[in-house]
């Protein structure tokens, strides 16, 4: 299957820093890409879509400027937590659509916010 | 929107059969997934169905009946390599109106010696 990376595996910061955190597509082009977060012991659950050359869609509850999305190509996604806090310590996964029913996820970024 | 039930746990024995059940309601069906993740990782697609019936897969099958609302994982010749958290999830729309896939909370097993 088709592969997608995140970069940073893992990242540890400081309260009140920004992080920035990688999605590529590897080998395959993705005009949308979706970011997740996954506290403990719970679901997937998506925080905003990501559309290249175009604005994100930030779902009900996730703050616009403190999750910066931009997806400037086809194979990149950025996401910015900015001024993180600790109850933003969590899991976030990044997945890129290939076609309508077929979207591949990648490793995921752990964060951990002191 | 989609609302997804699956249950929360399940313990099995090495080399066993089990059955994980996940039942959904969707506006507009588009197909059930399920997917494996094991701890501190991303899920990994494992099924995809749309239509009613069984898929056999190696050692994990996958059934969906569309009329009921409700799928079911079925894992043989269990592993201890199959601990791991089993989503659910179907395609749908967010609430910003973004087609994506609505995840269960995920059944998490367990397989014991």
């Amino acid at each position: 299957g088709a592969v997608v990376s995140q970069h940073p595996s893992w990242v540890i910061c400081k309260s009140g820093t920004s992080v920035k955190i990688e999605c590529r597509s590897l080998d395959f082009q993705a005009t949308t890409m979706f970011w997740y977060r996954q506290f403990p012991k719970q679901s997937l659950m998506l925080m905003a879509t990501s559309n290249e050359g175009s604005k994100a869609t930030y779902e009900q509850g996730v703050e616009k400027d403190k999750f910066l999305i931009n997806h400037a190509s086809l194979t990149l996604s950025t996401l910015t937590v900015t001024s993180a806090h600790p109850e933003d310590s969590s899991f976030y996964i990044c997945s890129a659509r290939e076609s309508k029913e077929t979207q591949y996820f990648g490793p995921g970024t752990r964060l951990l916010v002191l | 929107g989609q609302n997804i039930d699956q249950p929360t746990e399940m313990t099995a024995t090495e080399g066993a059969i089990v059955q994980i059940n996940c039942t959904y309601q969707t506006s507009g069906f588009n197909g059930l997934f399920w997917y494996q993740q094991h701890a501190g990782e991303a899920p990994t697609f494992l099924s995809y169905n749309v239509l009613d019936g069984l898929e056999e897969k190696g050692r994990f099958s996958s059934f969906l009946s569309r009329s009921k609302g409700y799928s079911y994982l079925l894992l043989k010749e269990l592993q201890m390599k199959d601990s791991a958290s089993y989503l659910c999830a179907v395609p749908g729309y967010s609430g910003a109106g973004s087609y994506q896939l609505t995840f269960g909370k995920g059944t998490k097993l367990s397989v014991i010696p």
